[in-house]
């Protein structure tokens, strides 16, 4: 109950197509939903995050798209760059403070 | 404007042996997290440390782990007499509170190694 399912494991998008990677979770007690992007030999760098009394969030190419009833949420990258290939997860919070995180993405955008 | 600082970045350490992780939380935050990362996983939740206090230890081993964070210096998560299983790479997060307009924020990490 307290996993968080991404997929896929890994992604291969072209420069300016859309990178969506998926996320689901159990535990209705999650209450902030955040993103991190991790470059290798980085650690993981908060993207964007929301809660669930919101359906979608936009900053900038990215946006969440989060379904309560379906108890799922997504990461779309719009005209992904080769800058954007690293390692994405998704990740659930419940309590203030214990963060699950799911397994990862790796994406890579073909220039 | 430092973030959050770990050290040292690599530790290399022989089964048996004590590692000792360190980890400087930004400024202004008294909330540090553990986390621990295996190679192609995502981050799992070791123990939750405020100032001089364990808040949460629930993801960490009973045995051979411990943490601290005391009123100063950094904080400190101490792996005895490690073993092969050990080798991960060990993130510390630090807030300036547990609501979401208050997120963790992550420091490069340790990677240890046991030979």
């Amino acid at each position: 109950q307290q996993q968080v399912k991404q997929s896929p494991q890994s992604l291969i998008v072209q420069k300016g197509g859309i990178s969506i990677i998926n996320c689901a979770y159990e535990n209705t007690a999650f209450d902030y939903f955040p993103w991190y992007q991790q470059f290798p030999g980085k650690g993981p760098a908060l993207l964007i995050a929301i809660r669930p009394d919101v359906s979608e969030k936009k900053e900038g190419r990215f946006t969440i798209s989060f379904n309560k009833s379906a108890k799922q949420f997504s990461l779309h990258i719009m005209d992904s760059q080769p800058g954007d290939s690293a390692t994405y997860f998704c990740a659930a919070r419940t309590g203030g403070f214990k963060t699950i995180f799911g397994a990862g993405t790796r994406l890579f955008v073909k220039a | 404007n430092a973030g959050v600082m770990q050290n040292p970045r690599h530790l290399v350490r022989r089964r048996g042996q004590e590692a000792r992780l360190r980890c400087s939380p930004m400024k202004g935050h008294s909330h540090v997290y553990w986390y621990r990362q295996l190679p192609e996983e995502g981050l799992k939740f070791m123990v939750y440390l405020q100032k001089e206090n364990i808040i949460d230890e629930s993801g960490m081993p009973k045995e051979r782990f411990s943490a601290e964070f005391p009123k100063e210096g950094p904080s400190i998560l101490r792996i005895q007499q490690v073993v092969r299983g050990d080798s991960a790479a060990y993130f510390c997060a630090s807030s300036s509170g547990q609501h979401s307009n208050q997120p963790q924020h992550f420091g490069d990490g340790t990677r240890l190694s046991i030979l």
